[in-house]
């Protein structure tokens, strides 16, 4: 039972548009969100959180937004690099929980020049 | 400032030889660690994570196991490897609510 999906397993954007990464959950006790960006052989490094109780989160070209009632949140670039391109994951978990954060499978983002 | 390293960062193996791969964490005490494989098409998939010394919780039943012998010292091995097992392998601590990385080992089995 997948709790975090991300339905697109990539998107392409061109240069200086606008790039939207979607996210829903179905576990309603999630109350943390993060976004990680993933090059190629490396690991994932942290991008931008946001807590249940904001809808919105901004940290300089991105910004979360979470949209509690439908269980969904998304993540804009703008406006996207060529150095954007990598692969996104979406996790959730339970603030303050110390056991695990669960990640979606990803999408990779391919910004055209 | 927290450091994660695992090693090697690359591993071919015959189908059917042991695995171990070693993770370590510097800079922080008690950490909670996990492992991670991210395989072609499958996005992270958590395998073990452990909240303290010899505390181990599996994720996924499959051929690999994981041990914390000491406080920032993580594990994961295999008895026996199958093809399957091929992947990145991550391992990560979390600080409150946010999860950091190690720069993984790609393992290729053969």
């Amino acid at each position: 039972d997948q709790q975090v999906k991300q339905n697109s397993p990539s998107l392409s954007v061109q240069e200086g548009r606008i790039s939207i990464l979607n996210c829903d959950y179905t576990n309603s006790m999630f109350d943390y969100f993060l976004w990680y960006k993933k090059y190629p052989a490396e690991g994932p490094t942290f991008l931008i959180s946001i807590s249940s109780i904001k809808d919105k989160n901004e940290d300089g070209r991105f910004t979360v937004f979470l949209n509690k009632s439908a269980k969904h949140l998304s993540l804009h670039i703008v406006p996207s690099q060529p150095g954007d391109s990598a692969v996104y994951f979406c996790a959730a978990s339970e603030e303050n929980r110390d056991d695990k954060i669960i990640f979606g499978k990803g999408t990779r983002l391919h910004i055209l020049p | 400032s927290q450091t994660i390293h695992q090693w090697p960062a690359t591993l071919v193996q015959p189908v059917g030889s042991p695995l171990s791969l070693e993770c370590t964490v510097e800079g922080t005490s008690n950490p909670n660690l996990y492992w991670y494989r991210q395989a072609a098409g499958r996005g992270l998939q958590l395998l073990f994570y452990s909240v303290g010394i010899g505390q181990i919780s599996s994720e996924v039943p499959q051929n690999l196991s994981a041990s914390r012998p000491q406080d920032r010292q993580f594990i994961l091995s295999s008895k026996k490897l199958l093809l399957s097992d091929s992947g990145f392998y991550l391992c990560a601590w979390r600080a409150y609510n946010e999860q950091f990385f190690g720069p993984g080992t790609r393992l290729t089995v053969l």
